[in-house]
């Protein structure tokens, strides 16, 4: 079973509006990570932000935030006022506790194409 | 600033060949990570290890080994290079103990096998 999954391949969204871009996620560990990673077309992966299973407040980084939905497993990312440099591949990704090494599991990812 | 730095950007082999994939970090980080990213499929784990010399299996080791001879540099080593493993590699480090367990990443190397 897929533990991250993105629905969304790809997305329009037009320039200074929001956008939410949908992950929801299995595990039956109680202590999880959840990650959200941007790549622009130049390859690299950014980290955006992060949300602890525990975490009471859904995580926010500036123009970021992470509507995290426990009982849902769901952990959708926000972009607010979306600008033409946000085009990118967006990755989610969780870290379970009993994950060896810290590694990272990734869901397909979403394309999201901001319209000027 | 921190660096996750891979050897090549953009490589073109034939089948058959040897492919020898470096990745170092000047970060300190126990860990470190070989990926691989497929349009549709994301990023799934090859092998990863958490100390020097020390090496885990990820979702898809088939057809690819890993060495880690020092502490900075994690090496991916496909041995008979097939059509198949063209791809996006993207290496990755972080540290053993943190609060986020966040991944770092390289540029990537985008492999080509004719």
């Amino acid at each position: 079973a897929q533990k991250i999954t993105q629905t969304q391949p790809g997305m329009f969204v037009q320039e200074k509006e929001a956008v939410t871009l949908d992950c929801t996620y299995d595990t039956s560990d109680p202590s999880y990570g959840l990650f959200w990673y941007k790549q622009p077309s130049s390859g690299e992966m950014i980290f955006l932000i992060y949300q602890g299973s525990y975490d009471q407040q859904n995580a926010t980084e500036g123009r970021y935030s992470l509507n995290f939905q426990k009982a849902r497993k769901s952990a959708n990312l926000v972009i607010s006022a979306s600008q033409l440099g946000d085009s990118a591949m967006y990755f989610c990704a969780m870290r379970e506790s009993n994950n060896a090494g810290n590694m990272l599991t990734f869901g397909g990812g979403t394309r999201l194409m901001v319209k000027p | 600033d921190v660096k996750v730095t891979q050897s090549s950007r953009y490589l073109v082999k034939r089948t058959g060949e040897k492919v020898f994939l470096e990745c170092v970090q000047d970060m300190d980080h126990e860990n470190m990570f070989w990926y691989r990213q497929d349009p549709g499929l994301g990023l799934r784990l090859i092998y990863f290890s958490y100390d020097v010399k020390m090496k885990e299996k990820g979702d898809i080791p088939e057809g690819y080994s890993v060495s880690r001879e020092k502490k900075e540099r994690f090496s991916l080593i496909l041995e008979s290079a097939s059509t198949n493993q063209t791809s996006m590699y993207l290496c990755a480090s972080s540290l053993a103990s943190t609060g986020t367990g966040e991944l770092f990443f390289g540029e990537g190397s985008r492999l080509t096998v004719l």
